[in-house]
């Protein structure tokens, strides 16, 4: 157990709705980041926040968004949900801002399925 | 784009030594090296990192190149349930990750 937890586990929605995963970082991690794994496919990294602020944004879409409460939990917000978007949605914490001495731990994701 | 290079897939026999290279011929002087792997579509499960030295953990060891380059994974006794998709990283903000290489152990 990696100590990361994140909701739901499974999501099925339609197209053209909204979305919201969650995820809550480990005891003491400030650092939250999302990321993409598509069927077969590679972790794309879409963003990251450090205490509440973005730190880093990868390859996010316009249609998505993410923020980090002041109890440091995370929130992506996934829009006009097309069939592309199913995927795999992972969340990792880490105790610093990036880099460094400070491995990432990862949750079990969230796999969304757009319909 | 990940600064990594490593082989697509590799196989290893049940209880030999598993050894993964990796290049990272970019690798800034600040730079740790992280391996992670992914067995299915589970969360990446994180192994060891280091800087300079060559580092061990209970579940693996990293050796890495004096001049940094490159460095190699080493699960020293592989069983079946090492089969996963081990990725190599460098980084020092967002943690971007390349293609990794697939361990197939067989019996």
């Amino acid at each position: 157990d990696s100590g990361v937890t994140q909701t739901p586990k499974h999501l099925i929605t339609a197209t053209g709705q909204r979305v919201t995963l969650r995820c809550s970082p480990r005891s003491g991690d400030l650092s939250v980041y999302w990321y993409q794994q598509s069927l077969d496919q590679g972790l794309q990294f879409l963003i990251q926040y450090y205490n509440g602020e973005e730190r880093a944004k990868g390859n996010i879409l316009e249609r998505f968004s993410a923020q980090q409460f002041p109890d440091l939990h995370s929130e992506l917000n996934l829009s006009s949900l097309e069939l592309g978007d199913s995927a795999l949605y992972f969340c990792a914490s880490s105790v610093g801002g990036g880099g460094g001495n400070s491995p990432l731990h990862f949750g079990n994701g969230t796999r969304l399925t757009v319909t | 784009d990940a600064k990594t290079t490593q082989p697509p897939s590799m196989d290893c026999a049940e209880g030999r030594a598993a050894n993964l290279p990796c290049n990272h011929s970019t690798i800034s002087g600040n730079e740790y090296v992280y391996w992670y792997r992914q067995i299915h579509s589970q969360g990446p499960q994180y192994i060891i990192h280091g800087l300079k030295n060559n580092e061990t953990n209970e579940m693996a060891s990293l050796i890495i190149t004096e001049d940094r380059k490159s460095s190699t994974l080493i699960l020293p006794h592989a069983t079946l349930r090492d089969t996963a998709v081990y990725y190599c990283i460098s980084y020092n903000n967002d943690m971007r990750f390349g293609a990794g290489t697939r361990l197939t152990v067989k019996p």
